[in-house]
């Protein structure tokens, strides 16, 4: 089993829609919990951070599943500019990135 | 603050060859590690180092090599170029290792190396 699975996508998906992408993870002792965001051949870019069951930004929600050893991130009200590659990140002794899922927002 | 800085943006070797692919903060991090980018995988950790004079392996440090002289610089080695090695390179630092409360790596911009 991969450490970290992510739905690939793509997601498309109109302006003002609300999306969720789930990711699961193996490892139960995963402390912290990270959602990074990158943008076509870019860095990735810290998004969220998640520490205990869940935390919310603006239009942005995270929420954290320990005994099913999922996560989620909820985006309401699609932007344009939201369009990038979500990466799902959980923590032990080390940032494990998963393959990231591709949300594509059109006009 | 420039953050993270990678030099150079674009590299095209030939096996065998020999190069150094460099990284610079000047955050005053502890924390420095280069990842490698390949389609369908995530980002995954070569070698890493926790402050200066101190590197440690990652997941993948076949045919790479590290040193930090400095908590500024943290350059990687590549010692014998393979195909293998055609990747995308992200250097990235942070404040503190581990501590979920200051863990926010930054990233620099990637360097693009084929390796033909």
């Amino acid at each position: 089993r991969k450490e970290v699975e992510q739905d690939p996508g793509p997601f498309n998906v109109p302006e003002g829609a609300t999306v969720a992408f789930n990711c699961t993870y193996s490892n139960s002792a995963s402390q912290s919990f990270f959602w990074y965001r990158q943008d076509c051949r870019k860095e990735p870019k810290l998004l969220m951070s998640v520490y205990s069951s869940g935390n919310e930004d603006g239009r942005f929600t995270a929420q954290l599943n320990r005994a099913s050893q999922y996560i989620s991130l909820l985006i309401r009200d699609s932007k344009l500019s939201d369009s990038a590659t979500y990466l799902c990140v959980p923590f032990t002794d080390k940032l494990i990135f998963g393959t990231g899922t591709r949300l594509q927002v059109f006009p | 603050n420039a953050g993270v800085t990678q030099t150079p943006k674009f590299q095209v070797l030939k096996t065998g060859q020999s190069m150094t692919l460099q990284c610079a903060q000047d955050m005053n991090h502890e924390y420095m590690s280069w990842y490698r980018q390949d389609p369908g995988m995530g980002l995954r950790l070569i070698h890493y180092s926790v402050g200066a004079g101190i590197t440690d392996q990652g997941e993948v440090p076949n045919g790479y090599n590290v040193s930090r002289s400095t908590t500024e610089d943290f350059p990687l080695r590549l010692l014998s170029a393979a195909p293998s090695q055609t990747s995308v390179y992200f250097c990235a630092s942070s404040y503190s290792r581990g501590l979920p409360s200051t863990d926010t790596q930054y990233f620099g911009p990637g360097t693009r190396l084929t390796v033909l």
